[in-house]
């Protein structure tokens, strides 16, 4: 079936880089753009990246411009956030989801989420 | 950057009476590129209407979503069990896609 799994979230001290990762399945990966979104903690849902599906456009909130790099690597079905110079604000659980048009759609697809904590 | 404010913020209802949730833009939202998301506690977002009124798939026809420009509304037309959650807007039209502060539905 359709899923996403994301991995590497953990503890982290501010300052530090952290790459988290989204396994794609049941679909063609390579044919969809891709987000992460992310949620603190009580908090609501906070876009804060896409990739297109053939790498050439990603675009990024300010909140993590200059900090965060989306990627994705077609061959391996997976998506990446790499996460430098980390801020407590940071912490949330981050998810990946699948654009259902493009990239100019809605997230159609989400994975289960894994968690980011920023602290010293 | 569009602002999405969602009213109201709490909606307390019973089994079976109709919720109708508002989200309001600052801006006008683009080829009505207006999607909402139920959320409930330790789950990830679900995708119910994109487009502002198309359902997704396996959406129930109890959700129902309309409006254009800078309003938008999702209606349950009957709640059941299943719908107490909490439902967020978001407009993917122009960027940076934003999402609105959420409306939680409880039970009464």
């Amino acid at each position: 079936q359709v899923q996403l799994v994301e991995s590497g979230g953990g503890v982290v001290q501010p300052g530090r880089s952290l790459r988290l990762s989204c396994a794609a399945s049941g679909f063609t990966f390579s044919s969809y753009a891709m987000h992460w979104v992310r949620q603190a903690p009580g908090k609501g849902l906070e876009w804060v990246a896409i990739i297109s599906y053939d790498i050439r456009n990603k675009y990024y909130a300010d909140s993590v411009k200059g900090r965060f790099t989306i990627s994705r690597d077609n061959s391996k079905n997976t998506l990446y956030l790499q996460m430098d110079s980390l801020r407590a604000e940071d912490t949330a659980v981050y998810y990946c989801a699948r654009d259902n048009y493009g990239g100019y759609g809605a997230c159609d697809i989400w994975g289960q989420g894994t968690m980011v904590t920023v602290s010293s | 950057e569009i602002v999405l404010t969602q009213s109201p913020g709490t909606l307390s209802l019973s089994p079976g009476e109709r919720a109708t949730l508002s989200c309001r833009a600052s801006q006008s939202v683009s080829s009505t590129s207006l999607a909402w998301y139920q959320q409930k506690p330790g789950q990830a977002p679900r995708l119910l209407i994109y487009g502002a009124s198309n359902r997704a798939t396996g959406i129930p026809d109890r959700f129902s979503g309309s409006g254009s420009g800078t309003d938008f509304t999702l209606t349950i037309s009957r709640l059941e069990p299943e719908d107490f959650a909490v439902y967020y807007c978001q407009q993917y039209g122009s960027s940076p896609r934003t999402f609105g502060q959420g409306t939680k539905v409880e039970i009464k």
